[in-house]
């Protein structure tokens, strides 16, 4: 399996673009998450999705950022319109079990002027 | 605040010395993993410890848990410069969330 795959890997934008990331989980998984780190704040949890369905958007900033999984396969993170301090990088994972361990992508640098 | 605080903040030390790292958290688990991360890398998943465990061994590595104590320790035993990264604990909530807390980072020189 190629494990999680995510793009684009970096991304620069200036401020008022739209942004958009992509992620394909592991095939099987019916966990998909979305993550955020940063040195101040650490990694921080945006969203995730169970078959499909996102069950805990609490960790998403604001209403900038949108997140969809329109199939088993395929996950966006959107941010519109993007702001300086979005700038991090941001990983997708995903799980067969909930609970348990989480598979990460490379993740995608994300760089906001 | 974070579920899981590993300690300490930073580890520098020699190769073929062990390392080790502690977590700490706060509310009642069923398990507990430690995951690496490698500069510019996602993070990769190295053990999980179920709560009703106490230790567990997976090649050089060495994971201990108190719940008693809502603790874990990490060990890398006769550390490589390839364990050069940083180390994370993470613990489930009751919904599955992972928690994870700041990180060790830990710097093995040649």
């Amino acid at each position: 399996d190629a494990g999680v795959i995510q793009s684009p890997r970096h991304e620069v934008t200036e401020m008022g673009q739209e942004v958009t990331l992509r992620c394909k989980p592991i095939s099987g998984h019916d966990y998909l998450f979305w993550y955020r780190q940063t040195m101040m704040r650490g990694l921080e949890l945006l969203i995730y999705f169970n078959n499909n369905v996102p069950i805990d958007d609490s960790g998403m900033p604001e209403d900038r950022f949108s997140a969809k999984m329109p199939n088993a396969s395929f996950s966006t993170l959107k941010i519109q319109p993007s702001e300086p301090r979005d700038s991090a990088v941001y990983f997708c994972a995903s799980s067969n079990r909930g609970n348990y361990e989480q598979y990460f992508g490379p993740g995608t640098r994300l760089t906001v002027t | 605040s974070q579920q899981g605080e590993e300690d300490p903040q930073a580890l520098s030390i020699q190769e073929g010395e062990n390392a080790t790292m502690n977590c700490s958290y706060k509310t009642s688990i069923n398990n507990l993993q430690w995951y690496r991360q490698n500069s510019g890398r996602g993070l990769v998943h190295l053990i999980l410890i179920r709560s009703n465990e106490r230790e567990k061994h997976s090649g050089r590595l060495r994971v201990t848990l108190d719940t008693s104590k809502k603790s874990s320790s990490l060990l890398i035993t006769a550390s490589r410069a390839a364990d050069t990264a940083s180390y994370f604990c993470a613990t489930p909530d009751s919904w599955g969330k992972l928690q994870f807390g700041a990180g060790t980072q830990v710097v093995v020189t040649p």
